[in-house]
């Protein structure tokens, strides 16, 4: 059964930094993973897709990379903004006959001013 | 273009009660799921249509849930005789296949609170 785990599962950083959330799954056999932003009493926002024959996918301070065989992925954060706080969810889309997402629990991250 | 859309966005309801929720996903979208996700956990899957076809349930907790897609738009999630432990904010997502990847969009949820 596919398991999907995030660590840590809280963060506090000081506006400016460079972070990376940690995204780990324990059965390799993966369509794809997403990574979601979640703001408080909101729906999900995807913000990076990675295939898995891809290794990292860009968007603006974002990059997430993807190691399939070690079942680990990463999405790093560069010039942490207050804006960015949010609560992040990587979710994986594994083989099989439907689309489903197995969502990690998330980490929920605090971007100080 | 218009999102994925929910209703109600809150519903408050009394334990034995029944309720239904409401999507409606981007227009033309083909695949669509229900999720549940409770308080500080991340979601988690309940169903999945293709069109009107209902091709996945295994994820519904109980006989108590049932979910329909009739016209292959519109999705309605109903549950049963509501128990305290139903309470959860429920997202409807969707999806359309784009060069064999199924990107899924997600609404703003309802958040059912049963007292």
């Amino acid at each position: 059964k596919q398991e999907v785990t995030q660590i840590p599962a809280a963060l506090s950083v000081p506006e400016g930094e460079n972070l990376v959330l940690n995204c780990s799954f324990t059965d390799s056999a993966i369509y794809n993973l997403q990574w979601f932003r979640q703001d408080p009493g909101k729906g999900l926002t995807s913000l990076l897709l990675i295939q898995s024959s891809q290794r990292e996918q860009t968007s603006g301070r974002l990059n997430a990379s993807l190691d399939k065989s070690s079942g680990r992925s990463t999405l790093y954060i560069a010039a942490s903004q207050p804006g960015d706080s949010a609560t992040y969810l990587c979710a994986v889309r594994p083989h099989g006959a439907t689309n489903k997402l197995i969502f990690g629990t998330g980490t929920l991250l605090a971007v100080q001013p | 273009g218009a999102g994925v859309s929910q209703s109600p966005r809150y519903k408050v309801a009394k334990r034995g009660q029944d309720v239904a929720l409401r999507c409606d996903p981007i227009s033309g979208h083909v695949s669509l799921f229900w999720y549940q996700q409770a308080l500080g956990q991340g979601p988690e899957f309940l169903t999945y249509f293709q069109n009107e076809a209902q091709l996945d349930k295994s994820g519904l907790p109980s006989d108590r849930f049932f979910a329909e897609r009739p016209e292959g738009s519109v999705s309605t999630l109903k549950i049963q005789r509501t128990q305290q432990e139903d309470s959860a904010v429920y997202l409807c997502a969707s999806s359309l296949k784009l060069a064999g990847v199924y990107e899924q969009y997600f609404g703003p949820g309802t958040r059912l609170t049963v007292t």
